[in-house]
């Protein structure tokens, strides 16, 4: 069965701190990758997308996320987080030919000011 | 503006009491879907449709229903709702599997 798998699921740090969200999913097609995020109160935001291309790709706000084919991951980063990246981050994969549409648990990030 | 609307944003109802709650796109997109949201268990899809009168089962379609008469809007129907039910929903749209749209969401509460 296809599945999104996110490992951490509650992430404090204090500003400036480097951050990295793992991100590996189960599908044997080909896959649309995706990260979300969701600040308190709002509805989810695109930050980045990899449909194809190079690997290494860059979002909004700093954020960028690397695909690996070989390990079914697509983890995302950021050098130096800010009290305003405080939020829930969700990793989504689109699966080509089935028009499924799979979302992990969620990453909640807590930056300390 | 581009935007999914929802409606209602809040509801309390009680159980078996037929609800619907309402989405709309104004991006001409081909692909709608419904999401719930709950604690530790981020979003879990409920349906899905690939375009007018398409619609298929997502992860968690049992106790809900939907149409797709319209390519702009996608209602969730919900014929007798129980407590487990209560829930966040996302109501959100793309072309086909690329950057999904989301709506501002439904909280619903089913006494």
């Amino acid at each position: 069965a296809q599945s999104v798998s996110q490992h951490n699921h509650h992430v404090i740090l204090s500003e400036a701190a480097s951050l990295e969200l793992g991100c590996n999913y189960s599908y044997g097609g080909t896959v649309n990758l995706f990260w979300y995020v969701q600040y308190p109160g709002q509805h989810l935001q695109l930050l980045l997308k990899y449909f194809s291309g190079d690997p290494l790709v860059k979002g909004i706000k700093g954020f960028e996320a690397e695909f690996i084919k070989s390990k079914f991951s697509f983890n995302l980063r950021k050098p130096s987080v800010q009290w305003s990246d405080t939020a829930e981050y969700f990793c989504a994969v689109g699966a080509s030919g089935t028009y499924k549409y799979i979302f992990g648990t969620g990453t909640r990030l807590k930056v300390l000011a | 503006e581009a935007q999914v609307t929802q409606n209602p944003r809040y509801l309390i109802t009680v159980t078996g009491k037929k609800l619907t709650v309402t989405c709309s796109q104004n991006m001409n997109h081909e692909y709608m879907s419904w999401y719930r949201q709950d604690p530790g268990l981020g979003l879990r899809q409920i349906y899905y449709s690939m375009n007018v009168e398409v619609t298929d089962k997502g992860d968690v379609p049992e106790g809900y229903k939907v149409s797709r008469k319209e390519k702009r809007n996608f209602p969730l129907i919900l014929e007798s709702p129980s407590p487990n039910q209560t829930s966040l929903y996302f109501c959100a749209s793309s072309s086909m599997t690329d950057t999904q749209y989301f709506g501002p969401g439904t909280r619903l509460t089913v006494l």
